[in-house]
């Protein structure tokens, strides 16, 4: 069964530094998704992805935050500089195209800033 | 402002039972509601879907009911085995006009007692 994958599942970086965080959608998808879950907490919308472009982001995407598709098969969310708070699960996530059907996650990165 | 919530955190059930898990949601403008499994460690796996031009929806062993009236959202699960215990989700899709992404609710844990 095509499955959504995340690397690494776990990522322990030092605060301010970059992190590139990789996931491979499911490879007929169109649109392409970041969430976070902080510890303990419900998923949080970062940013969707659709026709090369960011087509909507949340308050939580900000300039520190970027998204690229480098290959038509990766896509990448990074991080320019770390803070203590950025500590979550990030999941991705892919769905087909039609707008009303179920988005697919991956098993997520565990970022850990310290 | 758009909002999704759950009535209870936590439900506990014996194996065989009837579990139901319910959701309120804010934005009568939602028009696509999903709910999903976390296990521990992994990323929300769906588990069944409705659009809002329906009230019920029957999956294998899962009921999902949408009431628009009240906005309500609730999971049935039929006959609970010691395997569906996890975090469960509901998430909507359309708040604020969004087309994207979804937002999900807190999410209430499901334990199942053998």
């Amino acid at each position: 069964e095509p499955e959504v994958t995340q690397t690494p599942s776990h990522q322990v970086t030092q605060m301010g530094q970059e992190v590139i965080l990789r996931c491979v959608p499911i490879s007929n998808h169109l649109y392409f998704y970041w969430y976070r879950q902080i510890l303990g907490q419900k998923v949080e919308f970062l940013v969707s992805f659709y026709n090369n472009e960011i087509s909507e982001k949340s308050e939580i995407f900000d300039d520190q935050f970027s998204v690229e598709r480098p290959d038509g098969s990766n896509f990448t969310l990074k991080i320019r500089s770390t803070k203590l708070e950025d500590s979550a699960m990030y999941f991705c996530a892919s769905k087909g195209d039609t707008m009303n059907t179920e988005a697919f996650f991956g098993q997520g990165t565990r970022l850990t800033v310290v | 402002g758009e909002s999704v919530g759950l009535h209870l955190p936590t439900l506990s059930v014996q194996e065989g039972d009837n579990s139901i898990i319910n959701c309120a949601y804010s934005n009568s403008a939602s028009d696509y509601f999903i709910w999903y499994k976390q296990e521990s460690g992994k990323g929300p796996q769906f588990i069944i879907d409705i659009r809002s031009n329906m009230d019920k929806r029957q999956g294998q062993r899962v009921t999902v009911l949408l009431n628009k009236t009240v906005k309500h959202l609730s999971l049935q699960i039929a006959a609970t085995q010691p395997g569906d215990s996890a975090v469960y989700f509901c998430a909507e899709k359309g708040g604020g006009g969004s087309n994207y992404k979804l937002t999900f609710g807190k999410g209430t844990l499901l334990t199942v007692n053998p």
